[in-house]
């Protein structure tokens, strides 16, 4: 398994400024993740964040906007700028950990960071 | 685009079982899960299936996978009031050269003492 902190865990922010999150994970893995949950929906995959290399945006999701970093195996960043109220979401890290059995994937999550943008 | 789809609400008496459905469109999903977001947290992770498998058992929790279906559901025995929370299903599809977590709209489970 992994255990995931994020900060902060929650933030107001005037619309206009930036925030940026901090995902921590206990052991090293290649494979991580940045998601939204807007109030009341599922979650939406915002990007992939492998170490060493730019990471990958889903559709809707610009780099301008999303700015990550993944400086190492353990840590990653999102940033989201110039904030707007539609930007007010859960946004949650995740990590993907195989088992160490062949074909066994497991991903988990952080206990995401609450934005409101006022 | 791939799609997983769950029912909205599910209420049960304290004790009963639960059972939660999902249906999702990629016949090649090797993998789906199940997880628990309890109010103000994170998802949890609260057990998998492989593709090549039609049950799974754990403590409680018991996964039946239909693959002609596409019907995935997650039943809960002796339900207790610590077991209301949002839980949602995922399938790991291949996409855009990588696999990706597709996830259902969540089910409210709401267990009533």
């Amino acid at each position: 398994s992994a255990v995931i902190s994020q900060k902060p865990s929650r933030d107001i922010c005037q619309r206009g400024t930036s925030l940026t999150i901090q995902c921590q994970v206990d052991s090293q893995v290649t494979m991580m993740f940045w998601y939204r949950q807007q109030p009341g929906q599922s979650l939406t995959l915002i990007a992939t964040a492998n170490q060493g290399s730019e990471a990958t945006y889903e559709s809707g999701f610009v780099i301008d906007k999303f700015p990550i970093s993944r400086p190492n195996l353990t840590f990653s960043t999102l940033t989201v700028s110039n904030m707007s109220p539609e930007d007010s979401s859960i946004y949650l890290c995740s990590v993907e950990a195989g088992t160490g059995q062949a074909d066994s994937y497991e991903q988990y999550f952080g206990p995401g960071t609450r934005l409101t943008v006022t | 685009g791939e799609d997983v789809e769950q029912s909205l609400f599910l209420s049960v008496r304290e004790g009963d079982s639960s059972v939660i459905n999902c249906t999702y469109t990629d016949s090649s999903s090797t993998y789906l899960y199940w997880y628990k977001q309890e109010p103000g947290a994170g998802l949890q992770l609260l057990t998998y299936i492989f593709s090549n498998m039609d049950m799974k058992q754990d403590q409680r929790l018991t996964v039946l996978l239909n693959k002609k279906d596409k019907h995935l559901s997650l039943r809960i025995a002796d339900t207790q009031t610590g077991d209301s929370a949002i839980y949602f299903c995922a399938e790991r599809s291949w996409m855009d050269s990588s696999y990706k977590l597709i996830f259902g709209s969540g089910t409210r489970l709401l267990v009533r003492p």
